[in-house]
């Protein structure tokens, strides 16, 4: 039984394209996260949701739309995409925010052409 | 926004051997801490966690915790060729907004 899953696992759009990506876990967990992983494999925190209320939200243009339907569900949704968008985005999940383990999904690898 | 520091490496170490992971961090304020280890084309795995000071070990790996020096450190015993891959110190950042910071990660290379 897969713990954190993401749809797309892979994503191949031109520039200026609108795309979603989609979550879901079975954990029971309160708290999910989205990540974005660039080339130099750096692990950058985007958003943070706590019981479908957005906690974290880091400097991400605003082309990108988190949404959570309920506490087992996030979604991405970016506008008009651009190259420097172009990296695997990484969906995870925790107990509760912050202090506790995190949980990711195998990745999104998105390429803007 | 704070900082963690680890060495990108590649750090090579002969298989049966101690590998060993070392992460610098600057907020004092922080109270947990992680090891993620990441192979190649696939997500970020939690191997450790570690809240207060001192040694806590599991199986083969050992997390060691300086808060006092800031200094967080994984070591891998009798390193294996299945050991290889990157290995990420996480750390939670208190505050307004409760999260982990990642380090950039050190890859490990476990030498046959």
């Amino acid at each position: 039984d897969t713990a954190v899953s993401q749809t797309p696992k892979y994503l191949v759009t031109q520039m200026g394209n609108d795309k979603s990506i989609k979550c879901e876990q079975n954990l029971g967990h309160d708290t999910m996260y989205w990540y974005k992983q660039d080339s130099k494999k750096f692990l950058k925190i985007m958003f943070s949701y706590n019981n479908k209320e957005l906690i974290i939200n880091e400097t991400v243009p605003n082309r990108f739309s988190p949404k959570s339907p309920d506490k087992a569900h996030l979604n991405l949704h970016i506008n008009s995409l651009e190259l420097g968008d172009s990296a695997v985005y990484f969906c995870a999940s925790s107990q509760e925010p912050g202090s506790y383990e995190q949980y990711f999904g195998p990745g999104t690898r998105l390429t803007v052409t | 926004q704070k900082e963690v520091e680890q060495n990108s490496g590649p750090l090579s170490v002969p298989e049966g051997a101690i590998a060993s992971l070392n992460c610098t961090y600057s907020d004092r304020g922080s109270q947990s801490f992680f090891w993620y280890r990441q192979y190649s084309g696939k997500s970020p795995e939690l191997i450790m966690s570690i809240y207060s000071n001192g040694d806590k070990e599991d199986g083969r790996f050992t997390a060691q915790l300086n808060k006092a020096s800031q200094y967080v450190s994984l070591l891998i015993r009798d390193s294996q060729p299945s050991d290889s891959a990157t290995y990420l110190c996480a750390v939670n950042q208190r505050g307004r907004d409760d999260k982990i910071i990642f380090g950039k990660g050190t890859r490990l290379h476990i030498l046959p």
